[in-house]
């Protein structure tokens, strides 16, 4: 099952806006993580954070943490239409015995126009 | 270096039929994952491999099985297909069972018909 619930579903705007995506989920956590996903292909690696993390920075994006509402926001500044993609957040638990099983959301599908 | 590889790119099948898919870590990786992305949806967890043992799972039937090689390669076998496993099947490779930071392959495309 899904952890959690990104929002917006659907992000359309023009080139050079930002875009920010939320994403929701219910249980403790050791690290989230996005990941961008171009055209239903493999999932590439945007940026980390941990628990105990609140803000991070990487190049054009902006990620931010609260975990006591269990969430997570991605901006993506000045953006461009090579960011068109969908994004997902991946929150991951340190279960017993170790592991590094990643739960993902549903996804927020961005469309930047020119 | 190559980055995490699978084969084949896409796949046709028939229900009831079993299919493989293959995955290939990236070079100095020995932690295989694979995950299930249905259309519309973020991928689901299905299995991890370490060391040729499967170490957790997700919820998913036993149709879904899986090896890992001593080169810590990975197959994922599923049995007795049905329509609802029409997805892309993502391979996604770790340093060690404790590394969060996964690197994913460009997955394979099943249709069952």
């Amino acid at each position: 099952s899904q952890q959690g619930e990104e929002d917006p579903q659907a992000l359309s705007i023009q080139e050079g806006e930002n875009a920010t995506m939320n994403c929701s989920y219910k249980t403790s956590i050791n690290n989230l993580q996005w990941y961008r996903q171009n055209s239903g292909r493999g999932l590439v690696h945007l940026i980390l954070i941990r628990s105990n993390e609140r803000e991070k920075h990487s190049g054009r994006l902006r990620v931010t943490l609260d975990t006591s509402k269990k969430s997570s926001s991605l901006l993506i500044t000045a953006s461009r239409a090579a960011d068109t993609a969908s994004y997902f957040c991946a929150t991951a638990r340190q279960p017993t015995g170790g592991g590094n099983k990643l739960t993902f959301g549903t996804g927020t599908q961005l469309k930047v126009e020119l | 270096d190559a980055g995490v590889t699978q084969s084949p790119t896409h796949l046709i099948k028939t229900r009831g039929q079993q299919v493989t898919l293959r995955c290939s870590p990236k070079s100095g990786h020995d932690t295989v994952s694979w995950y299930q992305q249905a259309l519309g949806q973020g991928p689901q967890f299905i299995f991890q491999y370490y060391e040729e043992e499967e170490r957790q799972r997700g919820n998913f039937p036993d149709r879904f099985s899986g090896h890992q090689f001593p080169n810590y390669s990975s197959e994922l076998n599923v049995n007795a297909l049905l329509l609802g496993d029409s997805a892309l099947y993502l391979c996604a490779s770790s340093r060690g069972r404790g590394s969060y930071e996964q690197y994913f392959g460009p997955g394979t495309r099943l249709t069952v018909t």
